[in-house]
């Protein structure tokens, strides 16, 4: 049963441009969100994550806006750079995993061309 | 400060032989817990191990078993390797009350 759903699969985006990357849930349990960047050869590392307390997180170029009711979260990229090519993957975790139990998305291939 | 090392980096099994892969935790770091990636898919949680015990496992069967060192490190076991087991192993490690997730390179298994 995949509880993490994650779209698209790839995506390609311009230099300087926005990128998207969507995921739904259905556990309304979950209360950890967050997003990780891997790139070829490496292990997945850690962007941003939100808690669904608040609507909106942003650091530096990376924001996830998160929608309750629709059970539905989001990673947006402003200013896309050819060093954000990676994969990217959304996640969630239970209450009682304090984040650290994770079920992840399948991942998004993003490429920025320059 | 230390981060996350796995052990090997590559290898190679057949059918029904048996792997031990091995993780260091961050540096204070007290949680470790053990994904499998499949070729283009997202990790899948196997378990987690915390003061030695494990604290939680994913829908993986008992052939997949695991320990944690008290220093904190940890091994995977996987008994009766089956093709389908071929995928890169990741270990994480966190602090339990916080439980962002620090994840070494991988090793990958390749069963023939």
């Amino acid at each position: 049963q995949q509880q993490v759903k994650q779209s698209p699969q790839s995506l390609i985006v311009q230099k300087g441009g926005i990128s998207i990357i969507n995921c739904a849930y259905e556990n309304t349990a979950f209360d950890y969100f967050p997003w990780y960047q891997q790139f070829p050869g490496k292990g997945p590392a850690l962007l941003i994550a939100i808690r669904p307390d608040v609507s909106e997180k942003k650091e530096g170029r990376f924001t996830i806006s998160f929608n309750k009711s629709a059970k539905q979260f989001s990673l947006h990229i402003m200013d896309s750079q050819p060093g954000d090519s990676a994969t990217y993957f959304c996640a969630a975790s239970p209450p009682e995993a304090s984040g650290s139990r994770l079920t992840f998305g399948e991942g998004t291939q993003l490429t920025v061309n320059p | 400060e230390t981060g996350v090392t796995q052990s090997p980096t590559h290898l190679i099994k057949t059918r029904g032989q048996q792997v031990t892969l091995r993780c260091s935790s961050q540096s204070g770091h007290n949680t470790v817990s053990w994904y499998q990636q499949a070729l283009g898919q997202g990790p899948q949680f196997i378990f987690q191990y915390y003061r030695e015990e494990e604290n939680g496992r994913g829908n993986f069967p008992p052939r997949f078993s695991g320990l944690q060192f008290p220093n904190y490190s940890s091994e995977l076991n996987v008994n009766a390797l089956e093709l389908d087991d071929s995928a890169l192993y990741l270990c994480a490690s966190s602090l339990y009350t916080r439980g962002e997730l620090f994840f070494g390179e991988g090793s990958r298994l390749t069963v023939l």
